[in-house]
């Protein structure tokens, strides 16, 4: 049982680049998020999903696309990197809502 | 605007003493808090939570104490061991369109000297 697993662990990307940050999950969970945290803040929520081909805008969405075609893989689009998107991005999921959340390790992301 | 914040960036406490990390929000509607522990190069783990119709939760040497009319909870843990040293985030949410959003607060560096 693995949990959840994010990849990369790192990336650098030139800007204008795009990307996808994998997240999986093996607790058959039914809500995913992707969440970014800048240096001394706290996690804020980009987007989240309820449940496969459900998904919908946190608190900083713009910059950023998901899809969510199967209830294990939540993958998280860059589609024309900029400085502002460095940051760690973190995944989560959680088997109902109010629940808590199980995290992956991260994916340390740099934009030069 | 922080609807979550934690006003102490670190705190230093002995091993076997009391650690008091402390959490205070705006949102009137906040109705569920979490507390997370946090590692470096690790995701934060899910350590306590507590409703809005308690104002006392514990598990184990973890106790979250809730004062809805001030807006403040507060973690305690008795007493503290070297390997408490991590980051420590509160999360407030309410449900909003029949899902519970989190908002987090910046974090409190605890480190626990042997």
């Amino acid at each position: 049982n693995a949990g959840v697993t994010q990849t990369p662990k790192f990336r650098i990307l030139k800007i204008g680049q795009s990307m996808t940050l994998q997240c999986t999950q093996d607790m058959n969970h039914n809500y995913m998020y992707w969440y970014r945290q800048d240096p001394g803040m706290g996690l804020k929520l980009i987007y989240y999903s309820v449940g496969a081909g459900i998904t919908d805008k946190g608190e900083v969405p713009n910059g950023y696309n998901v899809s969510r075609s199967t209830t294990e893989d939540f993958p998280l689009r860059l589609e024309l990197a900029a400085p502002s998107q460095t940051s760690v991005y973190f995944c989560a999921s959680s088997y109902s809502t109010g629940l808590n959340q199980f995290f992956g390790p991260g994916t340390r992301l740099t934009v030069l | 605007d922080q609807q979550v914040k934690q006003n102490s960036p670190s705190l230093s406490v002995q091993e076997g003493r009391i650690s008091i990390l402390n959490c205070d929000y705006t949102n009137s509607m906040f109705d569920y808090f979490l507390w997370y522990k946090k590692y470096p190069a690790e995701g934060p783990t899910f350590l306590i939570s507590i409703s809005s119709i308690k104002d006392k939760n514990e598990d184990g040497r973890f106790t979250v104490f809730l004062n809805k009319s001030a807006k403040h909870l507060s973690l305690h843990i008795v007493p503290s061991q070297p390997g408490d040293s991590a980051v420590y985030f509160c999360a407030a949410s309410a449900v909003t369109s029949g899902t519970y959003k989190y908002i987090f607060g910046t974090g409190t560096r605890l480190k626990v000297l042997a």
